[in-house]
């Protein structure tokens, strides 16, 4: 199976700072099925991102996905009060569909 | 809308075994497959494996296979998903979650999730 590992565990950054989040895949991914989710506490993951870079309906603009080979990328330009939350990604193109261990975006 | 609710918590003994349902509504319930994905306290999300409603084949992740059973009713638009031989490390919220058409291992929408607690 195909293991994600998410870098770093947890970022701690301002409001209207940039976040970077960091997946990479241990083989590359078919026609870059990953996708990025966002979850809060006492809530199921929400879909971001899919397709590498494809942002899901009614996700916001500042939220950006990039891949380069099997190093995927989720940016957040300028965070708001409600992305702090934990962020996973997840490669759908193969079975098991398998996720990376989250990152945390916390206030500093 | 698409809706997918789930049925509440549940608190079971070692050995027993625990069944959960989804009920969908929103959507054509034959169309997308439906996924279950646990996820431990503290932990990232794992996959369980996933039923096609309109049929009822499944495919079981192999950590679960022999354990799991994934099942459907049509005439009510619910799926469930039973779990046996329980064990403390099985605790843990079960989300359903419904595939994309397309990209049948991608999750577009999830259910509110149900809490499983073991222990004796």
């Amino acid at each position: 199976e195909i293991v994600l590992t998410q870098s770093p565990g947890t970022l701690s950054l301002s409001p209207g700072e940039r976040a970077t989040l960091s997946c990479r895949a241990s083989q590359s991914l078919s026609s870059s099925y990953l996708a990025w989710y966002q979850q809060k506490v006492g809530q199921p993951p929400r879909l971001l991102i899919y397709g590498a870079s494809t942002r899901a309906t009614g996700i916001p603009d500042r939220f950006s996905g990039s891949v380069s080979e099997t190093d995927f990328t989720l940016t957040i330009s300028r965070l708001e009060t409600e992305d702090f939350a934990v962020y996973y990604c997840q490669q759908y193109g193969s079975s098991p569909p398998t996720f990376g261990q989250g990152t945390k975006v916390e206030i500093k | 809308q698409v809706q997918l609710v789930q049925s509440g918590a549940a608190v079971k003994k070692p050995g027993a075994s625990v069944k959960l349902s989804c009920k969908a509504s929103g959507y054509t319930f034959y169309n997308y497959f439906m996924h279950w994905v646990r996820q431990a306290p503290g932990q990232g999300p794992e996959w369980m494996g996933m039923i096609d409603p309109s049929g009822g084949a499944t495919s079981y992740s192999q950590r679960f296979q022999g354990r799991v059973a994934m099942t459907r009713d049509t005439s009510t638009s619910t799926v469930y998903m039973e779990l046996s031989s329980l064990a403390s490390e099985d605790t843990a919220v079960y989300f359903c979650a419904r595939g994309n058409l397309r990209a049948r291992l991608r999750f577009d929408d999830w259910g509110q999730g149900a809490l499983v607690t073991v222990s004796s």
